[in-house]
């Protein structure tokens, strides 16, 4: 079945410097979503990526979506202890109906 | 706010009761989704309404089982409760069904089965 692989599960990092959460599919995606999950609190949409290869940058966060769109990454430059949080991915495989969330990269930034 | 309202937002029961848990969407989303979040995990789809009908399933126990109304709210009823079924459930709602609908997240509903 449809399977989300998100890495990694945590990333501990100094204040100011930057962290990567990838998400890898085993296949094709339509599309993939990012959300944000605040300690404490719920899911909310970051960015959604369509096109192969496409990036898109929301201020200190940059968002790839691969070429052959079966992975994504998303780039925070240097970190802020506002950043904290877990980072989901969710897909949706070419042809699939359902949405699928990653298992999450759960964040924690040191002052 | 996300316009998604969750009630109640806390529910402690104990095991073999049954709860019923309640989602209203946004205004004028007609999808509601439902998915469960055991401690520190991701988040689990457990089903989606579409408009009234049911159209995913995910990985959602037989135990458990939902409705969408006319009016567009949903329910999830969770019955023969166990230990483990203690989690923070979410409901989303998202404009229509395809891939690229933002989900719209509730505020959640902490469910602790003693």
């Amino acid at each position: 079945g449809q399977q989300v692989m998100q890495i990694p599960q945590y990333q501990h990092v100094q204040e100011g410097e930057d962290f990567t959460t990838y998400c890898n599919s085993s296949t094709t995606l339509s599309n993939i979503q990012w959300y944000k999950q605040r300690p404490g609190g719920h899911p909310v949409f970051l960015i959604q990526l369509v096109k192969s290869g496409e990036v898109k940058k929301q201020k200190r966060l940059t968002f790839q979506f691969g070429e052959a769109k079966k992975n994504s990454s998303l780039h925070i430059t240097a970190t802020q202890t506002t950043d904290v949080g877990t980072y989901f991915c969710a897909e949706k495989n070419t042809g699939g109906f359902k949405t699928i969330f990653g298992a999450g990269t759960r964040l924690f930034v040191k002052a | 706010d996300s316009g998604v309202t969750q009630t109640p937002k806390h529910l402690i029961t104990a095991t073999g009761q049954r709860v019923t848990l309640r989602c209203s969407p946004r205004s004028g989303d007609l999808s509601v989704y439902w998915y469960q979040q055991s401690l520190d995990q991701g988040l689990q789809f457990l089903i989606q309404y579409y408009n009234g009908e049911e159209r995913a399933k995910g990985n959602i126990l037989e135990r458990f089982s939902a409705q969408q109304f006319p009016d567009l709210h949903s329910e999830l009823n969770l019955s023969s409760l166990e230990l483990g079924d203690s989690a923070l459930y979410f409901c989303a709602s998202s404009p229509g069904t395809g891939g690229t609908n933002i989900q719209y997240f509730g505020a959640g509903t902490r469910l602790s089965v003693l």
